[in-house]
């Protein structure tokens, strides 16, 4: 079993509705998960930390963690064009250790 | 956040040469990594750099290929010893706080293709 996985993509959503980006991992003990954005031929960068069970929201996106469950979830409401991207959830293991998953590719279709 | 630069942003490497890249940042971070990012994949944590002491190399990779300096809290290089094909990939750095949960920032990355 790999150490953090995405739902396999690419994903299409059409202009204005919500995406819903998925992520499991396989440590029970990880405390710290993120959210980053990858744009074709950039660095990534990131979106949204969640420590806590529940959710967050900042503006359109709304992370959601559920320790018991092992899964991290990123929504992205009214999704743009210009969220298209790979999201790449990275989860900090309990021995101090970040694991990247290995994203899942978003087309938003005008 | 802190802005990260990195040197050169690509290149084109003949097989058998090595290759440093540098990372440049505009405050001093505690923590600096590098990854590799190979066509199609997601990041591979290479190595982890903190000043003063020598990096800590991730299962599979050895430091006679990948030789990392860290002089400074504002600093660190990667060398890609004897390039091969297989070495084709994005490198990399990221900064973060002092603290392993804390978020890590990504420099813009150095493309590199070896011939």
């Amino acid at each position: 079993q790999k150490e953090v996985e995405q739902n396999s993509g690419p994903l299409s959503v059409p202009e204005g509705a919500i995406a819903s980006l998925n992520c499991t991992y396989s440590d029970r003990g990880s405390q710290s998960f993120f959210w980053y954005r990858q744009y074709s031929g950039k660095s990534p960068e990131l979106i949204m930390s969640i420590y806590s069970n529940g959710d967050k929201e900042d503006g359109r996106f709304t992370a959601q963690l559920n320790k018991a469950s092992q899964y991290v979830s990123l929504l992205i409401r009214d999704s743009q064009p210009s969220d298209s991207a790979t999201y790449l959830c990275a989860v900090i293991t309990s021995y101090d250790k970040v694991i990247f998953g290995p994203g899942t590719s978003l087309s938003v279709i005008p | 956040s802190a802005v990260i630069s990195q040197k050169p942003s690509r290149d084109i490497c003949q097989r058998g040469t090595s290759l440093t890249i540098q990372c440049q940042v505009d405050s001093q971070v505690t923590m600096m990594f590098w990854y590799r990012q190979q066509p199609g994949q997601s990041l591979t944590l290479i190595a982890t750099a903190n000043q003063g002491s020598e990096a800590t190399y991730e299962s599979g990779f050895v430091i006679d290929k990948f030789p990392i300096s860290r002089p400074n809290l504002t600093f660190s290089t990667l060398t890609v010893s004897n390039m091969s094909p297989e070495d084709s990939s994005i490198y990399l750095c990221s900064v973060s706080g002092a603290h392993s949960t804390d978020t890590q920032y990504f420099g813009p990355g150095t493309r590199l293709t070896v011939l």
